[in-house]
């Protein structure tokens, strides 16, 4: 079975841009979750959907949002970038109650 | 002070060493624990999960929590050059799928295997 897959593998953009980031959860897995990793932390968590809702937030702006679409595919988007939205992106998903959660590649931001 | 820490290393052993990373942690709503091993510019890879207390083994791999310290370890016996990764500790108040299973994570140790 495929994992979590994420697109794209690389981005650049120059600040003030607008970026989307798609992720596919595993086949069956109706949660997933977002994570920004800085070079050199560990993953910053953004934000959680379930069955299309929102269940939860980090510590992130306005300028980051989310949305879980009815195949429980999900997209980020970042608005205004600044330079410190650099990171890797994650996207994890996970499948019923007491299950945890897989990561995909990741997408990798550049801001310039 | 974070939530959770974790030494970020570099840790460097020679192959077929024991290798002992671990984390400490001050939330204690934290039930569930799990290791991820990174690979440079990869995402993480699950290694071991863990819920409350106790000990896990996985091969070459052994998960320990304790939670009245406060305190979760992964013990890598055998270690190989192939082990050379970033090594993650994470953990949360609930599990995921229906649950808010927000992951806490810890900075990441690197790891190098020589041979």
């Amino acid at each position: 079975d495929a994992g979590v897959t994420q697109s794209p593998t690389h981005l650049i953009k120059t600040r003030g841009q607008h970026v989307t980031l798609r992720c596919s959860p595993i086949s069956g897995h109706k949660s997933v979750s977002w994570y920004q990793q800085v070079l050199g932390q560990g993953p910053q968590f953004i934000f959680q959907y379930y069955e299309k809702e929102e269940r939860g937030r980090g510590n992130f702006p306005d300028r980051f949002s989310a949305r879980q679409f009815p195949n429980y595919s999900s997209e980020l988007n970042v608005n205004a970038l600044l330079l410190g939205d650099s990171a890797l992106y994650l996207c994890a998903s996970s499948g019923e109650a007491g299950d945890t959660q897989y990561f995909g590649p990741g997408t990798r931001l550049t801001v310039l | 002070q974070k939530e959770v820490e974790q030494d970020p290393g570099p840790l460097s052993v020679p192959e077929g060493a024991i290798v002992s990373l671990n984390c400490t942690y001050s939330n204690s709503a934290f039930q569930y624990f799990m290791w991820y091993r990174q690979y440079s510019r990869k995402g993480p890879e699950l290694l071991m999960y863990t819920y409350s207390s106790g000990n896990k083994e996985d091969g070459r791999f052994t998960a320990q929590v304790d939670k009245s310290s406060k305190y979760i370890s992964l013990f890598i016996r055998d270690s190989q050059p192939s082990d050379s990764a970033t090594y993650l500790c994470a953990m949360s108040a609930n599990a995921g799928g229906t649950s808010y299973g927000k992951l806490t994570f810890g900075q990441g140790t690197i790891l190098t295997v020589h041979p």
